[in-house]
């Protein structure tokens, strides 16, 4: 089955405990992404990457960092957490035609609380 | 910048009322593409449309319709004959092929 998993979906952890978010996808997808929902701001994103070592940041990368070392998989980190980075977090991927990227494939989300 | 605007919050209809939610996009790319998603209650992110900024042909599936306007910079969405299962939050989203930009989100309350 052609999915994104993510992993933790949930979890509470407390100010500056680094901490890692997994995202894997199995459908070859060049294009990954990471967003955070907060309510009333919709998805913002935070980094992207179009393919293996190609990263660059979206919207919100700050407290953020990523890697992408390998085609399917594409964590998201928090070296030190902060409460303000409490959020509904979900990768995404998608592949990239000569015309742009098609519909992006979310995984189920992460909720994360910083305490 | 890229930017997208979905001016309604919530709205909120009786079955089988006619729905329309507005999308105004800025962008300064001329090729763009445009995306309309679904967030049931159960939290996933649902996939309805794709656009590109050359094509304003208008769109039907089934009670779901998208009417794209470059002019007004525009892409909204209207739903016929609303159902209860259409509850959610619907985001109206935009990218030149990198980045991608969402706006705020509309949630759509059907009451029986």
């Amino acid at each position: 089955e052609a999915q994104v998993t993510q992993n933790p979906r949930y979890l509470i952890t407390v100010t500056g405990k680094k901490l890692t978010v997994t995202c894997s996808q199995n459908m070859n997808h060049e294009y990954m992404s990471w967003y955070r929902q907060d309510p009333g701001l919709g998805l913002r994103q935070i980094y992207y990457s179009m393919n293996v070592e190609v990263t660059d940041k979206g919207d919100v990368p700050e407290g953020y960092k990523v890697s992408r070392k390998e085609k399917r998989n594409f964590p998201l980190i928090l070296e030190s957490p902060s409460p303000n980075q409490t959020s509904l977090y979900f990768c995404a991927s998608s592949s990239v035609g000569p015309g742009g990227s098609y519909e992006q494939y979310f995984g189920p989300g992460t909720r994360l609380t910083v305490t | 910048a890229q930017k997208v605007t979905q001016a309604q919050t919530e709205i909120s209809v009786v079955e089988k009322e006619d729905v329309t939610l507005d999308c105004v996009y800025e962008t300064r790319d001329t090729t763009y593409y445009l995306f309309w998603y679904k967030q049931p209650p159960s939290g996933e992110l649902v996939f309805l449309i794709r656009r590109n900024s050359f094509d304003e042909q208008n769109e039907i599936s089934g009670r779901y319709s998208w009417n794209f306007q470059k002019s007004t910079s525009s892409f909204n969405f209207t739903i016929t004959a609303s159902q209860v299962v259409d509850s959610a939050v619907y985001f109206c989203a935009l990218t030149p092929g990198d980045d991608m930009r969402f706006g705020a989100g509309t949630r759509l309350t059907v009451k029986p």
